[in-house]
């Protein structure tokens, strides 16, 4: 099925462990993004990628790197986790403005 | 800077009724797009509806209809005959038309919750 396909779809990590999240679409979308969900704050903007080869930062951008590896897939990593990384996240990608296709999210959490 | 605001963090409606739901934004662009989304408890991001900010009339998709009230920057949500599958959070999300990448700025959201 067409869509965006993200992995792992839970994750537990210790304090300082590092990992990187997957994300790949399939519906030669130009940008990409990563959105973290936390209780009371909807969903916000942590990295996105307007087309391949460019990333730029979001709102919180801190404690994350990201790589547009081709137009497909578009990774999160996490250097060194920290509990305040706690969340749910999310990959998502559009073409223009009139369409997101969502993946199903991660749960990470960080002990 | 957008801004998305939803007041409402909890709503509870019965089963046929109708319940509506609020949202205004703030934002200095005047071409863009204005969605409500849908996340049930499998966590899933799914649109309910969308309207461009340059078309007058409000959009509808069956039971779900929005009132969209430019010049007081007001995007609001009516579900028709509340059903029990409609129970989850709805997040309002803007974006505007410029920029090579469309980011979406959402509100905190709304949990609704369907009663019999």
């Amino acid at each position: 099925n067409a869509g965006v396909t993200q992995t792992p779809k839970f994750q537990v990590l210790k304090t300082g462990q590092s990992m990187t999240l997957q994300c790949a679409q399939d519906m030669n979308h130009n940008s990409m993004y990563w959105y973290r969900q936390d209780p009371g704050m909807g969903l916000r903007l942590i990295y996105y990628s307007a087309s391949e080869g460019t990333t730029d930062k979001g709102e919180v951008p801190n404690g994350y790197n990201v790589s547009r590896l081709n137009k497909r897939e578009f990774s999160l990593r996490l250097e060194s986790a920290a509990p305040s990384q706690t969340s749910v996240y999310f990959c998502a990608s559009s073409f223009q403005s009139r369409g997101y296709t969502f993946g199903s999210g991660t749960r990470l959490t960080v002990v | 800077a957008q801004t998305v605001t939803q007041s409402q963090p909890e709503m509870s409606v019965q089963e046929a009724e109708t319940v509506t739901l609020s949202c205004t934004y703030d934002t200095s662009e005047s071409n863009y797009y204005l969605f409500w989304y849908k996340q049930p408890p499998s966590r899933q991001m799914i649109l309910v509806i969308r309207q461009e900010a340059y078309k007058q009339q409000n959009a509808t998709e069956n039971r779900f209809s929005v009132n969209f009230q430019k010049a007081a920057k007001s995007f609001s949500l009516k579900i028709s005959d509340s059903q029990l599958g409609d129970t989850a959070m709805y997040f309002c999300a803007f974006t505007p038309l410029t920029g090579t990448a469309s980011k979406l700025t959402f509100g905190t959201g709304t949990r609704l919750q369907v009663t019999l």
